[in-house]
């Protein structure tokens, strides 16, 4: 099945560092990919929308110098949490999906990545 | 305004007994509807799906959910639960040809034993 990772799955750091996550898919290619945030016994809010070799559209309210994203390639995405501050730790959820694989193609997640800024 | 609603936070059942998880929409057009299933500090896992067809869907681990379009549902139910499907569930809405996704504000499923 497809599989979407996730790395780091946990990163601590100091107020003002940033920090990159990493959403990869293993065994199919993503046109698209998201990333969502979630808060703790909340749901998913979705960030941002990624298609390869494009910008990056972005949810209203999200900052879109504080969290840099990347899709450079049709298994790779990035997110980059710029100048991480305590209110930006939360768990991030990747997901990805073959969009030319028809309306049908679900996505697929990633296991999360929990960051913890102190 | 549009959205997906679980009106259940939490819902407690004994093991064995029988399952119903509520979910609302409030989309236009066909909606692509989901079930996903989170265990405590993990990924998402999809549970079903529906796009079209049998209103009845099977799914994995033994869930089904039956679309409702006169009542704009898609509740998921279990005919008998086992301990292990203790976790937090979320019903989706894929929107625009299924390339965005909004979620319910999830419910959470604890067994007693």
């Amino acid at each position: 099945g497809a599989v979407v990772s996730q790395h780091p799955s946990w990163v601590i750091c100091k107020s003002g560092t940033s920090v990159k996550i990493e959403c990869r898919s293993l065994d199919f290619q993503a046109t698209t990919m998201f990333w969502y945030r979630q808060f703790p016994k909340q749901s998913l809010m979705l960030m941002a929308t990624s298609n390869e070799g494009s910008k990056a559209t972005y949810e209203q309210g999200v900052e879109k110098d504080k969290f840099l994203i990347n899709h450079a390639s049709l298994t790779l995405s990035t997110l980059t949490v710029t100048s991480a501050h305590p209110e930006d730790s939360s768990f991030y959820i990747c997901s990805a999906r073959d969009g030319r694989r028809g309306i049908q193609e679900t996505q697929y997640f990633g296991p999360g990545t929990r960051l913890l800024v102190l | 305004a549009q959205s997906v609603t679980q009106p259940d936070i939490h819902i407690t059942v004994s093991e064995g007994a029988s399952l119903e998880l509520r979910c609302n929409y409030s989309y236009g057009a066909t909606p692509y509807l989901f079930w996903y299933v989170q265990s405590p500090g993990q990924g998402l896992q999809l549970l079903l799906k529906y796009f079209s067809g049998d209103t009845l869907v099977q799914g994995i681990k033994g869930f089904e959910a039956e679309f409702k379009r006169s009542q704009s549902s898609f509740n998921l139910r279990k005919p008998s639960v086992h301990w292990s499907d203790a976790a937090e569930y979320f019903c989706a809405v894929g929107l625009y040809n299924n390339n965005d996704m909004r979620f319910g504000a999830g419910t959470r499923l604890t067994v007693k034993p």
